[in-house]
């Protein structure tokens, strides 16, 4: 079955730090993307980082960072130097090539502290 | 260019009735997916539309139906409503151009049954 499991509902973290999100997957198809979204407290879900799971080289956009591990199954992502304004629900998704169906993680909360 | 807008934002409906939900996507987009998001079940896929065509269903009752004009437009209605369809309803565009299916969401239909 395809699945995104993310086991981490809160995460807190001191503002300037860096912080792992986890999130592994589960498919048997050899070609899928992988997908991170952040859900501030107003609802809208914000696009943040792709892999490709024929990427050689680990995504970064900005401060973000995935760190794919494909023997593993799993596509952490990375906030470095945190912010207040990251604080957010953060979800891991997946979408296996030719489904047009994207299936999402339970997401983790993250709170940055002052 | 205009992010993915969703009318209306939010609604309450009492058990029984039925519910017409509007998403117009990003221009250029023509990939349209709904979701469900409740505090208990997460993001849960209903559908996807691609140019007129529902290309995936998710695992939802046949209360649940959509459709897709030819601007891409699209509405997703629910019939004879029950308690447990009060959630937040988020569509998402995509441009299905190239590697990369990053979906863009709009702000979500937050949906009350009473």
């Amino acid at each position: 079955a395809q699945k995104i499991t993310q086991t981490q509902p809160g995460m807190f973290v001191q503002e300037k730090e860096a912080v792992t999100l986890d999130c592994t997957y589960d498919t048997s198809d050899p070609s899928y993307g992988l997908f991170w979204y952040k859900q501030p407290s107003s609802g809208e879900m914000i696009f943040l980082i792709y892999q490709g799971s024929y990427d050689q080289q680990n995504a970064t956009e900005g401060r973000y960072s995935l760190n794919f591990q494909k023997a593993r199954k799993s596509a952490n992502l990375v906030i470095s130097a945190s912010q207040l304004g990251d604080s957010a629900m953060y979800f891991c998704a997946m979408r296996p090539s030719g489904t047009y169906k994207y299936i999402f993680g339970t997401g983790t909360r993250l709170k940055v502290l002052a | 260019k205009a992010g993915v807008t969703q009318t209306p934002r939010y609604l309450i409906k009492t058990r029984g009735q039925q519910v017409t939900l509007s998403c117009s996507p990003i221009s250029g987009h023509r990939s349209v997916s709904w979701y469900q998001q409740t505090p208990g079940q997460g993001l849960q896929f209903l559908f996807e539309y691609f140019s007129e065509t529902q290309r995936n269903k998710g695992n939802f009752p046949g209360r649940f139906s959509g459709r897709q004009f030819s601007n891409s437009r699209s509405e997703m209605n629910v019939s004879t409503l029950e308690l447990g369809d009060s959630a937040l309803y988020l569509c998402a565009s995509s441009l299905e151009e190239g590697a990369i299916y990053e979906q863009y969401f709009g702000p979500g239909t937050r949906l009350t049954v009473t």
